[in-house]
Formats: structure tokens, C-alpha cells, sequence
């Protein structure tokens, strides 16, 4: 069982610089999101989707963008790296809104 | 509004104590109140979850204890382990937001 499959494990950026955040479930779960994780301020939503086709902006959407073309893969864009995205990102995924979320391991991004 | 305050922040307990961990909230439209545990380098599992139509709710050494009218909502560790050293999340709800708000988290060190 993969669950939620998060990838890179690791990266490190140079400011301005842009990358793509992968992750990919195997649940069919409708529902998936990414957070960022910094110390003393817990789990931020970033982005969601609802559905293939369906994503909305979360509590810290600034910076980010975010597709979902297939149920499975929702992947994270960052458009021009900043040392305030240092930060560790997990995506979680559900069967609906109001289920438990299964996280992946997370990326942990350091941007220089 | 949306926020869910947790503490403390940090919590140490001898090995067979009891570990509390409180969190409170103010929307009264929160409906689904989880709790996440977190080890190091992993992304954070569902440990146990309430919904507000029951005051506790109990799986194995884990209990959580829901107050609707002082909106407040408590994990209690049981004979706590160092296994169960971890970081741990309260998280709520409101349907039909499609958005988890998390507490910032309560790093738990277990003595042996």
C-alpha cells in the first residue's frame, strides 16, 4: 500500500528559482491538499482540490499554484522560490472533505 | 474565528503518566475534531477523532473528552510510553469549508 507518495524527499533552491512538488495517491480519494509545516505554527493549508479539474486557495495560497488533471496527482508549483518558503510540505489526501487525511512523508524545501 | 488554540506547547511526562494536551476553539460550525500524531521525519496519522454529539470518545489508551459548551477538546495518553514520544495536532472541521484547521502542535517527550 503507497498511500500517499510525496516527491522530492529533499531540495534545496536558489531564490528566484521554480520547482514543481509531486504527489500522488493511490486511493482514489476525491479530496487532496497541501500544507506547509513551520515550526511553532502548525499545518497551514496551501492549496485544495475537491476533484479532478477543481482546486481553491487555502489559508497561504501566495507564491503557490496548483492543478489536478487526474484523481491521483496533485502536484505544488513554486513560481519564483523565496527564503520565506523554507519550509516542510505535506500532501494529504481523503475520501471526502469531513474524512480523516492520510499525509505523505513530506518535502522538506530550503530555498538560499 | 477559525482558529484552534492547543497547548502546551511542549510536554514532558514519566513513563505510565498520563499526558493531557487541551485545545479550544470559537466557531461554533466546527463539527469533525481530529487528533494527528506526528514522528520526526514522517507526516503526520490520524490517531482518533469526536464529532460533537459525544462527549468522549475512547480507543485504547487514548481518550478524547469534547466540552461543546466551553468549546474546548482534550486529548488524554493513558500509562504514557516513550513510544509515544511524538508531536500531536488537534484539528476541526465545519462542513461545508473543505478546509482542516490545525492547532500549532504539542511536542510530547515520554521519560522511561
Amino acid at each position: 500500500n503507497a498511500g500517499v507518495t510525496q516527491t522530492p524527499k529533499f531540495q534545496v533552491l536558489k531564490t528566484g528559482q521554480s520547482m514543481t512538488l509531486q504527489c500522488a495517491q493511490d486511493m482514489n480519494h476525491e479530496y487532496m491538499s497541501w500544507y506547509r509545516q513551520d515550526p511553532g505554527m502548525g499545518l497551514r493549508l496551501i492549496h485544495y482540490s475537491v476533484g479532478a479539474g477543481i482546486t481553491d486557495q487555502g489559508e497561504v495560497p501566495n507564491g503557490y499554484n496548483v492543478s489536478r488533471s487526474t484523481t491521483e496527482d496533485f502536484p505544488l508549483r513554486l513560481l519564483s522560490a523565496a527564503p520565506s518558503q523554507t519550509s516542510v510540505y505535506f500532501c494529504a489526501s481523503s475520501n471526502d472533505h469531513n474524512q480523516p487525511q492520510h499525509f505523505g512523508d513530506g518535502t522538506r524545501l530550503s530555498i538560499l | 474565528q477559525q482558529q484552534v488554540k492547543q497547548s502546551p506547547q511542549s510536554l514532558i511526562v514519566q513513563k505510565g503518566g498520563i499526558s493531557i494536551i487541551n485545545c479550544a476553539y470559537e466557531n461554533t460550525a466546527f463539527d469533525y475534531f481530529p487528533w494527528y500524531q506526528q514522528f520526526p521525519g514522517k507526516g503526520p496519522a490520524l490517531l482518533i477523532a469526536i464529532r460533537p454529539d459525544v462527549s468522549e470518545k475512547k480507543e485504547g489508551r487514548f481518550t478524547i473528552s469534547f466540552n461543546k459548551s466551553a468549546k474546548q477538546f482534550s486529548l488524554h495518553i493513558m500509562d504514557s510510553q516513550p513510544g509515544d514520544s511524538a508531536t500531536y495536532f488537534c484539528a476541526a472541521w465545519a462542513s461545508g469549508t473543505y478546509k482542516y484547521i490545525f492547532g500549532t502542535g504539542t511536542r510530547l517527550k515520554v521519560l522511561a
